[in-house]
């Protein structure tokens, strides 16, 4: 088993809809970081976080440290948002990386 | 004014040579990483260097040598080359008391 879980593998929407991946992990951690990686092969960072909440433009980030789960939330989703997103947890001085999560968006 | 660069971007190469990826960072970063992205899109970490100095070596072979001449470049080095290195490898770096990081735009290879 991962240290680090995301769910759903696959996501396909239709624009406009709300979407939600989720991310578990059973290691002790210092942030959770969510990584976005478009078709190109960059690897973008969207947030990291330690607690609560965190939001930029149409992304929400949010982050229950007691019961070990993160969320990502895109509002309004747009075909541009089609990547895989990625969820790491930074420990002891490295990332360990979920499977990632391949979400298209359909106009 | 690319904060982690690679080079080259794509490596195309025959089972058995040795080959070398590049990395540089320009963010003044005390911090640098290899990483592997295997063709399901999963990510492992291979070295991490601090400061030049090795802190990270996650039981990769012994044909992968890193080398950091400097803080700013950590090169990753590949003897033997065998069809299973076939991936693509990125280089990330951070800043120390710092937890994220940057990537490189990655370097695919392909051996065949």
């Amino acid at each position: 088993k991962n240290e680090v879980e995301q769910s759903p593998q696959n996501l396909t929407a239709q624009e406009g809809e709300f979407i939600t991946i989720n991310c578990s992990y059973s290691v002790g951690i210092s942030a959770l970081h969510w990584l976005q990686q478009h078709p190109g092969g960059g690897i973008v960072s969207l947030f990291m976080l330690s607690s609560g909440k965190k939001k930029h433009g149409r992304l929400i980030a949010t982050i229950n440290i007691q019961e070990k789960h993160s969320s990502l939330h895109i509002t309004a989703s747009h075909p541009r948002d089609s990547a895989v997103y990625i969820c790491a947890v930074s420990g002891t001085d490295k990332l360990i990386f979920g499977t990632g999560t391949r979400l298209q968006v359909f106009p | 004014d690319t904060a982690v660069s690679q080079t080259p971007k794509y490596l195309v190469t025959q089972m058995g040579n040795d080959k070398s990826i590049k990395c540089e960072q320009n963010l003044g970063h005390d911090t640098m990483y290899w990483y592997k992205q295997d063709s399901k899109k999963f990510l492992k970490i291979m070295f991490s260097y601090n400061n030049k100095e090795l802190i990270i070596n996650e039981t990769v072979p012994n044909r992968f040598s890193p080398k950091s001449p400097d803080k700013a470049h950590l090169n990753l080095h590949i003897n033997s080359l065998e069809l299973g290195d076939s991936a693509v490898y990125f280089c990330a770096s951070r800043s120390r008391g710092y937890n994220e990081q940057f990537f490189g735009p990655g370097t695919r290879l392909t051996v065949l």
